[in-house]
C-alpha cells in the first residue's frame, strides 16, 4: 500500500521559511517523479513543483519560482520542499503526491498545513 | 495553459446523469485527468488521459474528449458522488487544474 506523509508545516512569518518533508513507502521511489499540490484555504488546487524520479529534473510554478526547491533523497524515500520568502498568499494546505500516467498523481498524502501570518 | 471548468456548482438528486466540462486554451491531446475531492481530504484520481479509468474507480464514471474539449459523466449519481470535481492539464509544465466544480444535492 502506497503511504506518503507530510510534516513540517505551521505558522511562519512573512519573508521566512520553512522546508516541508513527505516520507513514502509501498512503491519504489527511486523511479517515481513526486509532485507538491497545494490549496489555500476554501480555494481550489494548484500545482506547485514536480521532480522526475530518474534524473532528479525539477520543474516550478509560476507562482513559487526562484522561492521554492523541490528535491528527493532517494535513500530516505523522501521528497522535500523547501520554501523561503514565504508570503501571505502561500498559506495553504500543502499536499505530496505520486506521479502517476504522464503527471497525474494517484496517490496523495493527508496534507500538512502551512500559514504564513505575522 | 487555462483550463475552465463548467458548471462551478451544480445540484443534482441521486440516480441522475450528470456533465461537466473542462476547456483548455490551448490544445493539450489527452492529456488531461480528472479529480474528485471531499472536504477536509486529499483529492482522489477519477480518470486520466481523458478517458482511462483509475483502477477501483466505479464505472459509472466516464471521461472523454481531447483537444480543448473534454467531459467528466458520472451517469448514475450516487451518494458519495457529493464532492469537488477538478480537471488537471498534464500536456506541459506548469501543470494547471480547472477551478473545480462543486455538486452538490438537490
Amino acid at each position: 500500500e502506497v503511504q506518503l506523509l507530510e510534516s513540517g508545516g505551521g505558522l511562519v512569518q512573512p519573508g521566512g521559511s520553512l522546508r516541508l518533508s513527505c516520507a513514502a513507502s509501498g512503491f519504489t521511489f527511486g523511479s517515481s517523479a513526486m509532485s507538491w499540490v497545494r490549496q489555500a484555504p476554501g480555494k481550489g488546487l494548484e500545482w506547485v513543483s514536480t521532480i522526475s524520479g530518474s534524473f532528479g529534473s525539477t520543474y516550478y510554478a509560476d507562482s513559487v519560482k526562484g522561492r521554492f526547491t523541490i528535491t528527493r533523497d532517494n535513500s530516505k524515500n523522501t521528497v522535500y520542499l523547501q520554501m523561503n520568502s514565504l508570503r501571505a498568499e502561500d498559506t495553504a494546505v500543502y499536499y505530496c503526491a505520486k506521479d502517476f500516467w504522464s503527471g497525474s498523481h494517484d496517490s496523495w498524502g493527508q496534507g500538512t498545513l502551512v500559514t504564513v501570518s505575522s | 495553459i487555462q483550463l475552465t471548468q463548467s458548471p462551478s456548482s451544480l445540484s443534482a438528486s441521486v440516480g441522475d446523469r450528470v456533465t461537466i466540462t473542462c476547456r483548455a486554451s490551448q490544445g493539450i491531446s489527452t492529456y488531461l485527468a480528472w479529480y474528485q475531492q471531499k472536504p477536509g481530504k486529499a483529492p482522489k484520481l477519477l480518470i486520466y488521459a481523458a478517458s482511462t479509468l483509475q483502477s477501483g474507480v466505479p464505472s459509472r464514471f466516464s471521461g472523454s474528449g481531447s483537444g480543448t474539449d473534454f467531459t467528466l459523466t458520472i451517469s448514475s449519481l450516487q451518494p458519495e458522488d457529493f464532492a469537488t470535481y477538478y480537471c488537471q492539464q498534464i500536456n506541459s509544465y506548469p501543470y494547471t487544474f480547472g477551478q473545480g466544480t462543486k455538486l452538490e444535492i438537490k
